[in-house]
């Protein structure tokens, strides 16, 4: 089955820098990569996403990138505020599966004001 | 508030029990899916209904069952319940398949079992 790993496990940033958080797959078939934020106490929120036949993706402060060929995806926050301080979950899906999800590990991210 | 209610909020119960778990989907939503959420697992997909049936399986155990009726409300059902089944479980909906905007999570439903 798909395996999907996250990296770093936990990130500390101060108030404006970025922060970027890198994941791979295995899974050649996976065609669907959305990111979550959770944020204690709730559940995951998607936050962006992106899809195979698109190698950038951004909104806002928000950007993801994919490389197929190398079978990794990576999540940048630009301006980080304290209010990004959250867990992140990047996570890969493909269309046969009813696009279930198969989640990274999770980063947590701190952003020290 | 995502739109996807999850009841209950907590729920304490022994080991060797049977505990139900629900989940009203977002109005206009299709499917449901369920994940499991544990320190050591992290966040797993259990299984996914879509209008009334089931479309996919994932690490769900047999003692495990779930089920979406026809006002699509969907329920996850618990049984023989051991200690490392403690954990949070998520509901998520989406109109489709396919979540081509992606799904939406409920709260979650925090499982200890004693």
């Amino acid at each position: 089955g798909e395996n999907v790993e996250q990296h770093p496990s936990t990130l500390s940033v101060q108030e404006g820098d970025s922060a970027v958080i890198k994941c791979t797959y295995s899974d050649s078939a996976s065609n669907y990569f959305p990111w979550y934020k959770q944020e204690l106490g709730k559940g995951p929120q998607l936050i962006i996403d992106i899809r195979s036949n698109v190698g950038e993706k951004k909104d806002q402060r928000i950007a993801v990138t994919l490389n197929k060929t190398a079978k990794h995806f990576s999540l940048h926050i630009t301006e980080t505020q304290p209010e990004d301080s959250a867990v992140y979950f990047c996570a890969a899906s493909y269309s046969n599966s009813g696009y279930a999800l198969n989640f990274g590990k999770g980063t947590s991210l701190l952003v020290t004001p | 508030d995502s739109g996807v209610t999850q009841t209950p909020k907590h729920l304490i119960t022994a080991t060797g029990q049977r505990v139900t778990l629900r989940c009203s989907p977002r109005s206009g939503d299709l499917s449901v899916y369920w994940y499991q959420q544990s320190l050591d697992q992290g966040l797993q997909f259990l299984i996914h209904y879509y209008n009334g049936e089931e479309r996919a399986k994932g690490n769900i155990l047999e003692r495990f069952s779930a089920q979406q009726f026809p006002d699509l409300h969907s329920e996850l059902n618990l049984s023989s319940l051991e200690l490392g089944d403690s954990a949070l479980y998520f509901c998520a909906s989406s109109v489709v398949t396919g979540a081509p905007n992606g799904y939406t999570f409920g709260s979650g439903t925090r499982l200890t079992v004693v």
